[in-house]
């Protein structure tokens, strides 16, 4: 049974680019969140989908947007990224959100690196 | 704003030393906790939560948790840590009326001295 796959696990830009992160979501889990976590922070959650639209959103810029496909994976894009963008980049999937306190379970990130 | 904090930030303690770590969370009314791990080169990976009933809460590799609400806090615990339990572990709960937003602690790192 896969679990949530990331990609890709490392990355490099410059000031202003754009970059695009993709997420697998565990197999029958149909929901993906994504979560920058800062040095020596917490992830701090950006925003959720579910059926192809974003649910739920935390206290980000419009440069972050995202994307659901048909078959629940998801990616993350950033634009006109800022040095304070650098960090690692979670995706976690989950089943019937609607739950609370449904388990996320969470893949092993991307490292974004903002020169 | 609703928030989960941590107390230590760091910790450092000898194999077979019992562990305790702090989390508390600021808000009332129905409550969903999480306990995840990081282990070194590893992703962040479910020890435990606790929906509801019995407020102690046992997790893999020997951990517990207890929820006291009155006290707002759900301590992660172990009675003797192995160096294999070096991590960064994280207190999380969803955010009040938003089910799908996991806030989380900062964090405590531990280490644990062969």
């Amino acid at each position: 049974d896969a679990g949530v796959t990331q990609s890709p696990t490392h990355l490099i830009k410059t000031r202003g680019q754009q970059v695009t992160l993709r997420c697998s979501p565990k197999s029958g889990h149909d929901t993906v969140s994504w979560y920058q976590q800062a040095l020596g922070q917490g992830p701090q959650f950006i925003f959720q989908y579910y059926e192809e639209e974003e649910r739920q959103r935390g206290n980000f810029p419009d440069r972050f947007s995202g994307h659901q496909f048909p078959n629940y994976s998801s990616e993350l894009n950033v634009n006109a990224l800022l040095l304070g963008d650098s960090a690692l980049y979670l995706c976690a999937s989950s089943l019937a959100t609607r739950a609370i306190g449904e388990t996320q379970y969470f893949g092993p990130g991307t490292r974004l690196l903002v020169l | 704003a609703q928030s989960v904090s941590q107390h230590n930030h760091h910790v450092i303690l000898s194999e077979a030393a019992s562990l305790e770590l702090g989390c508390n969370y600021s808000y009332g009314g129905t409550v969903n906790l999480f306990w995840y791990v990081q282990y070194p080169g590893q992703h962040l990976q479910l020890l435990l939560k606790y929906f509801s009933g019995d407020p102690l809460v046992k997790g893999i590799k020997g951990f517990e948790a207890e929820f006291i609400k009155s006290k707002f806090s759900f301590n992660l615990r172990k009675p003797s840590v192995q160096w294999s339990d070096t991590a960064e572990y994280f207190c999380a709960a969803p955010a009040t009326g938003n089910t799908g937003k996991l806030i989380f602690g900062q964090g405590t790192t531990l280490q644990v001295k062969p």
